[in-house]
């Protein structure tokens, strides 16, 4: 099993840019969702999908879009990147359809917006 | 409102030293979860216990133990004779009803254990 998967693992975006940060996970896991993390916080969830066709938003959604076509696959988009997106983004996932079980982190993208 | 505060920002002992962190919750549901992860220098993020609201039993895994009080609404963890490998932002979560079961973190505490 390769666990969560995130590509890239470094990626720099002008302003005004899109990009997808994709995130894949082999357990068939139900739950998966995005987080941010910036310095000196704890992380915060950006949008989270409880099961494939079925997502929502979390604390901080703006300027991000996501889908969940398949239970393996939880792709974020940031339509027009800004210096604000600019963090390191987890995707996690879990068995069951909410964060009351472990969570498996990806090792993370380190995203910057010049 | 959840909320969960590390109020320990950064934490420096010396080796073998035995340490402790602090996690303080606050929710007003009945049932919920309680998490600690790891994030070492080399930034992954790494599982290191789930509790939940009905369990009360303190845990020890080999140096790791977890003191869960609820009525302190304190979830705290310590790491006996500390060693250089433990260095890294430990960071406490918290899973409950009123978040939609998502989880809410804390802003986590940098440990640093010097040789």
């Amino acid at each position: 099993n390769a666990g969560v998967t995130q590509t890239p693992k470094f990626q720099v975006l002008k302003t005004g840019q899109s990009m997808t940060l994709q995130c894949a996970q082999d357990m068939n896991h139900e739950y998966m969702s995005w987080y941010r993390q910036d310095p000196g916080m704890g992380l915060r969830l950006i949008h989270y999908s409880v099961g494939a066709g079925i997502t929502d938003q979390g604390e901080v959604p703006n300027g991000y879009n996501v889908s969940r076509s398949t239970t393996e696959d939880f792709p974020l988009r940031l339509l027009s990147a800004a210096p604000s997106q600019t963090s390191v983004y987890f995707c996690a996932s879990s068995y069951r359809d909410r964060a009351t079980d472990t969570q498996y982190f990806g090792p993370g993208t380190r995203l910057t917006v010049l | 409102a959840q909320k969960v505060t590390q109020a320990q920002t950064e934490i420096s002992v010396v080796e073998k030293e035995d340490v402790t962190l602090d996690c303080v919750y606050e929710t007003r549901d009945t049932t919920y979860y309680l998490f600690w992860y790891k994030q070492p220098p080399s930034g992954e993020l790494v599982f290191l216990i789930r509790r939940n609201s009905f369990d009360e039993q303190n845990e020890i895994s080999g140096r790791y133990s977890w003191n869960f009080q609820k009525s302190t609404s304190s979830f705290n963890f310590t790491i006996t004779a500390s060693q250089v490998v433990d260095s890294a932002v430990y960071f406490c979560a918290l899973s409950d009803f009123r978040s939609n079961y998502q989880l809410i973190w804390g802003a986590g505490t940098k440990l640093i254990i010097k040789p």
